[in-house]
C-alpha cells in the first residue's frame, strides 16, 4: 500500500518569511506527486504536480517542489509568503492500484499559517 | 463551465437513515473518486471508480456503496447512516492516472 506523510500538521511561519513543507511517500513502483491547498470551506485546487522530468517544478502563487527519488521526498517550499497563502496543503501519491487502475492518495495535511 | 457539482451541499440525518449524494463532471474524465474529510485525518478515499460501470473499495470503504451507471455521475450511498459517519465528503475526477484531479466543493453531512 502506498502512503504519504506530511511531517508538520501546522507551520506558523511570518509574512515574507520562506517556508517549506515536507512530504515523504512510501512507494515499491514509480508515482506520480502533486501538492493540493484548500482554503477554509472550499475544495481542493492543485498547486503543482510532478509526473517525469526536472525534479524542480514550478506551480501556481510563487510555489515550487523538489522530487527528490533517493529520499522519497517531495517537499514544497515559498520564498516569501503572504497572509493569502493562509491554508491547507495536502501532498497526493498517484500510484497504479493495479491493472492500469490508479488510486490518488492523501497525507493528513499541514495547516499554514501567515503571521502578519 | 460547471466542473464538478456535489449534490446535496448540506444534509443531516439521523442515524440509521439512508440518503445518496450525487457527483456530476462536465469534463468526459473517466475517473471518480469519493474521499471523506476529518479533522487530522486528511482526505481519506472511500471508493473509486475507473470507468463507466466500474468501482473499487478504497481504504474506508465500510458502510458505504457507490454506483457508476453513467460516466458522468458517481453516486455515494449510506444505506444506514451512523454517527461515525459525520464528515465532510469531496468527489473528484481527473482524465487518468497521472493528471490533475478536480474537486467539488464538498458536501457536509452530519448524523444525529
Amino acid at each position: 500500500a502506498q502512503s504519504v506523510t506530511q511531517l508538520d500538521s501546522q507551520v506558523p511561519v511570518f509574512e515574507e518569511a520562506p517556508v517549506e513543507l515536507r512530504c515523504n511517500y512510501s512507494s515499491s513502483v514509480s508515482v506520480y506527486l502533486f501538492w493540493y491547498v484548500q482554503y477554509p470551506n472550499q475544495g481542493l485546487q492543485l498547486l503543482l504536480k510532478y509526473l517525469s522530468g526536472s525534479t524542480l517544478v514550478k506551480g501556481i502563487n510563487g510555489f515550487e517542489a523538489e522530487f527528490n527519488k533517493s529520499q522519497t521526498s517531495f517537499h514544497l517550499r515559498k520564498p516569501s509568503v503572504h497572509i493569502s497563502d493562509t491554508a491547507e496543503y495536502f501532498c497526493a501519491v498517484s500510484h497504479n492500484s493495479g491493472a492500469g487502475s490508479y488510486q490518488l492518495t492523501f497525507g493528513k495535511g499541514t495547516k499554514l499559517s501567515v503571521i502578519p | 463551465n460547471a466542473g464538478v457539482t456535489q449534490t446535496p451541499k448540506f444534509r443531516v440525518l439521523k442515524t440509521g437513515q439512508s440518503m445518496t449524494l450525487l457527483c456530476a463532471q462536465d469534463m468526459n474524465h473517466e475517473y471518480m473518486y469519493w474521499y471523506r474529510q476529518d479533522p487530522g485525518m486528511g482526505l481519506r478515499l472511500i471508493h473509486y471508480s475507473v470507468g463507466e460501470g466500474t468501482t473499487a473499495k478504497g481504504e474506508v470503504p465500510d458502510g458505504y456503496n457507490v454506483s457508476r451507471l453513467k460516466k458522468q455521475n458517481f453516486l455515494l450511498g449510506l444505506e444506514s447512516a451512523a454517527p461515525s459517519q459525520t464528515s465532510v465528503y469531496f468527489c473528484a475526477s481527473r482524465t487518468g492516472g497521472g493528471t490533475e484531479a478536480f474537486f467539488g466543493q464538498g458536501t457536509r453531512l452530519t448524523v444525529v
